[in-house]
């Protein structure tokens, strides 16, 4: 399977730390993507990191992608409450795997 | 921003009935899916669509699954006859192009709960 795992499963800190997210996937990828997930809705696209990429930013989210280990971490820097929230890694062959998803609550 | 809309966004109906759930993709993509994600478990594929035919399916995608893009604007997922196991929240997303390095956009979802 090429399915991607998060770890941890669930992630609790206080509002203004760092949450670092990993995933880990098993088969050869064209890209990995980060997507967010609130609660009972759907799911918004975070971030897009490319095989020949090794790190992307985009504003407070920071994503690295090794592809010799098969994983990829998110990190949101200074986090608030609103970023409390399941998020997952989907990796990308000829169809879309998702794992099974960090599940992260910010502590205001 | 354009965004994929679904509708219901909930559904609740009985075993073996047949239910349609109806996404409308962002208007310039070409690649349409349907996911499913059961209650507290990961997000599953079903389906992608181009060209007006399913170009891949998963196992999950049997017979009893159907989609169609009946006008220019919508796309569908039939459940033919609902099983219990069928309750899932289920989204659509569109791309522009064929998924390799390509953003998917999802929909909002549609909770469907088969009793």
């Amino acid at each position: 399977s090429q399915q991607g795992e998060e770890d941890p499963q669930a992630l609790s800190i206080q509002e203004g730390e760092n949450a670092t997210m990993n995933c880990s996937y098993k088969t050869s990828i064209n890209n990995l993507q980060w997507y967010r997930q609130n609660s009972g809705r759907g799911l918004v696209h975070l971030i897009l990191i490319r095989s020949n990429e090794r790190e992307k930013h985009s504003g407070r989210l920071r994503v690295t992608l090794d592809t010799s280990k098969k994983s990829s971490s998110l990190l949101i820097t200074a986090s608030r409450a609103a970023d409390t929230a399941s998020y997952f890694c989907a990796t990308t062959g000829n169809q879309f795997y998702f794992g099974t998803g960090t599940s992260l609550t910010v502590i205001p | 921003e354009p965004e994929v809309t679904q509708t219901p966004s909930h559904q609740v109906t009985q075993m073996g009935q047949e239910v349609i759930l109806r996404c409308v993709p962002i208007s310039n993509h070409l690649y349409f899916y349907w996911y499913r994600q059961i209650l507290g478990q990961k997000v599953e594929f079903l389906v992608s669509f181009y060209n007006n035919e399913i170009s891949e399916k998963s196992e999950i995608f049997d017979d009893q699954f159907s989609v169609e893009r009946p006008d220019g604007s919508n796309f569908t997922l039939k459940i033919r006859s609902t099983k219990l196991e069928d309750s899932a929240m289920y989204f659509c997303a569109s791309s522009e192009r064929r998924t390799g390095a390509e953003t998917q956009y999802f929909g909002p979802g549609t909770r469907l709960l088969v009793l």
